[in-house]
């Protein structure tokens, strides 16, 4: 257990529905990750913020995407109208930037099912 | 955009033989970073390195950054089944960039 925990660990949604991802990071980390990983493939970076302030969004990320860090703490992850090509295991990581470092640690991930 | 790659994809070794990985950015890098995928789990920090030349070694792990900062290579000796997964690298422009994986190398260790 890195620390980091993601909510729901498993989500099946049908096609077009929204869904909502919750990431807790490690308390004193100043920064947050989400990912997107599928089978076969290093994990696909999306967005991350440095306290609640969102750094980069992928131009690869759609409009359906979205995602917040209100007040620096917990991230949301939403995806609205859902396609079954947004099936995937969704990563987020928080770190502690300091100077050079910035080791990542990652949540367990939570597995989206499109039907 | 910023490219990392890996080679080779999928590495199938006896035990006790050694592995190795390679990475190489499409771009000079600040610092790459190392992690180890288990089957069915998550990415774990393995190491990060920062300096041209750098080489760290963990027991049977030894990472090296290449000269230019723009590869870097992963070996393990004398394999053992608790290697098996995949191993990524991570790179990143500036200190304060975003990571972007490799595709990873996925190694199988045969008992």
């Amino acid at each position: 257990d890195t620390g980091v925990s993601q909510d729901p660990r498993h989500k099946i949604t049908k096609r077009g529905q929204n869904v909502t991802f919750r990431c807790d990071p490690i308390s004193e980390h100043n920064r947050l990750y989400w990912y997107r990983q599928t089978l076969g493939q290093g994990p696909e970076f999306l967005t991350y913020f440095q306290n609640e302030a969102q750094l980069e969004k992928s131009r690869l990320l759609s409009d359906r995407f979205s995602a917040e860090r209100p007040k620096g703490s917990f991230s949301t992850l939403e995806i609205q109208r859902t396609e079954q090509g947004d099936s995937a295991m969704y990563l987020c990581a928080s770190s502690l930037v300091q100077g050079a470092r910035n080791e990542q640690y990652f949540g367990p991930g939570t597995r989206l099912t499109v039907t | 955009g910023q490219q990392v790659m890996q080679i080779p994809q999928y590495q199938h070794v006896q035990e006790g033989e050694d592995f190795t990985t390679y990475c190489n950015s499409s771009t000079t890098l600040s610092n790459i970073q190392w992690y180890k995928q288990r089957p069915g789990g998550h990415p774990v920090f393995l190491i990060q390195l920062v300096k041209s030349g750098e080489v760290k070694k963990q027991k049977r792990l030894t990472f090296q950054f290449g000269e230019a900062k723009k590869n870097s290579s992963l070996h393990i000796t004398a394999t053992q089944t608790t290697d098996v997964g995949t191993y990524f690298c991570a790179g990143m422009k500036t200190s304060y960039d975003k990571v972007i994986f490799g595709p990873g190398t996925s190694l199988s260790v045969i008992p």
